[in-house]
């Protein structure tokens, strides 16, 4: 039982736009949620997070949103950059288990 | 600091054969996972130690165990290799238990034959 679920595979967004990656998840437990970034032949690196008593939170060009009451969260890039080009994992958390739970991953694709 | 280290960072190995994995956390985390990273399935979490002691599992069979040293490296062992265990493994570290930003190496690639 897949409990996040990153639906769309890949995204190919033009240089300068906006890049708006989707996360939807199922346990109603998760209370922190995560965003990775991973670069082919190296680890994910945290990029960003929030806290489910919180709806938005910014850092730079990155802006997490959550809707709890849709169990959904987005990750908006502004402006895409060629190097944000990589694979986007969502990760959630809940305190229950302390267990950290990842979505397949988005592949995301910035042409200039 | 130095990050998370991961070794050896690819390895090929026979069906049946048996394998050891090893990761080195960053200076000062206590905490080690290990996570599976397949093309279809993402990263699926394979167990968490702290302190020396195994504190989360995931559910991957017995043949998949770990252990964690007194200065917190950590090994993970994977015993009767299946094809299906090709994948990237990563370590990823954190400062302790229950701590949600986790620190990645950079794996190690796993092929079975």
């Amino acid at each position: 039982d897949q409990q996040v679920k990153q639906n769309s595979p890949s995204l190919s967004v033009q240089e300068g736009r906006i890049s708006i990656l989707n996360c939807d998840y199922t346990n109603s437990m998760f209370d922190y949620f995560l965003w990775y970034k991973k670069y082919p032949a190296e680890g994910p690196t945290f990029l960003i997070s929030i806290s489910s008593i919180k709806d938005k939170n910014e850092d730079g060009r990155f802006t997490v949103f959550l809707n709890k009451s849709a169990k959904h969260l987005s990750l908006h890039i502004v402006p895409s950059q060629p190097g944000d080009s990589a694979v986007y994992f969502c990760a959630a958390y809940t305190g229950a288990n302390s267990k950290l739970t990842f979505g397949k991953g988005i592949t995301l694709s910035v042409r200039p | 600091k130095a990050g998370v280290t991961q070794t050896p960072r690819y390895l090929i190995k026979t069906r049946g054969q048996q394998v050891t994995l090893s990761c080195s956390p960053i200076s000062g985390h206590r905490s080690v996972s290990w996570y599976q990273q397949t093309p279809g399935q993402g990263l699926q979490f394979l167990f968490e130690y702290f302190s020396e002691t195994q504190r989360n599992k995931g559910n991957f069979p017995g043949r998949f165990s770990g252990r964690q040293f007194s200065n917190s490296r950590s090994e993970m062992n994977v015993s009767t290799l299946e094809l299906g265990d090709s994948a990237l493994y990563l370590c990823a570290s954190s400062l302790g238990s229950a701590t949600r930003e986790q620190y990645f190496g950079p794996g190690t690639r796993l092929t079975v034959t």
